[in-house]
């Protein structure tokens, strides 16, 4: 099984800053690498695909990049919706998928 | 619009059975594999099983011999059986479409399914 470690578990920011979420994976994943937003009692869903690619309709100020075993989410302004929980997910090793435990985005 | 409407949760005593639907519509339901996925309350994300196009299924050992995955495609329909329920399956379950490549788009709403005596 692929693990997934998230980093930090909790982020604290201020509107307007940037926020840079960690994700790494126990052995490469190439570029099979998604993240996903949930607010409280919401299903997740899909920002980014592929490691860099937004799905649609996500907002240009969330970017993804990595490769292999190293992955970062980046939030280029925070706005008040951003506040969440972000998970990675890899899909490298259909279909045993694995998700990191989330990073908790929280006002400053 | 894509569509995922799971249904079926409730409270069950631990050893019961219980089965969850997934009803989707907006897009050619047999050409997807399609997942579950659990979320107990506050934790994170755990995949929970699996079914391709051509009815294979799979999941994880936490699971495995106590769920089964089906799917009609006539109906447009995942179905969750799951049997010999603990406290520890508990959970939000959602349903989630697999991408073209293996992302989860769209997820359903999720049904909570409570294991108590």
């Amino acid at each position: 099984e692929i693990v997934m470690t998230q980093s930090p578990a909790t982020l604290s920011v201020s509107p307007g800053e940037r926020a840079t979420l960690s994700c790494r994976a126990s052995q490469s994943v190439s570029s099979n690498l998604a993240w996903y937003q949930q607010k409280p009692g919401q299903a997740p869903r899909l920002l980014i695909y592929g490691a860099s690619t937004r799905a649609t309709g996500i907002p240009a100020r969330f970017s993804g990049s990595g490769s292999g075993t190293e992955f970062t989410l980046t939030i280029s302004s925070l706005q008040s919706e951003d506040f969440a929980v972000y998970y990675c997910q890899q899909y490298n090793n259909w279909p045993l998928y694995t998700f990191g435990q989330g990073t908790k985005l929280e006002i400053k | 619009e894509v569509q995922l409407v799971e249904s079926g949760g409730g409270l069950v005593q631990p050893g019961g059975s219980l089965r969850l639907s997934c009803a989707a519509s907006g897009f050619t339901f047999s050409s997807y594999d399609m997942h579950w996925v659990r979320q107990a309350t506050g934790k994170g994300l755990e995949w929970v099983s699996a079914i391709g196009t051509a009815g294979d299924t799979y999941y994880p050992g936490s699971v495995k011999g106590r769920f089964t995955i089906s799917r009609e495609n006539a109906k447009n329909s995942l179905y969750l059986q799951m049997n010999s329920l603990r406290a520890g399956d508990t959970a939000v379950y959602y349903c989630a479409r697999e991408g073209r490549e293996g992302w989860f788009d769209p997820w359903g709403q999720g049904t909570l399914v409570t294991v108590s005596s």
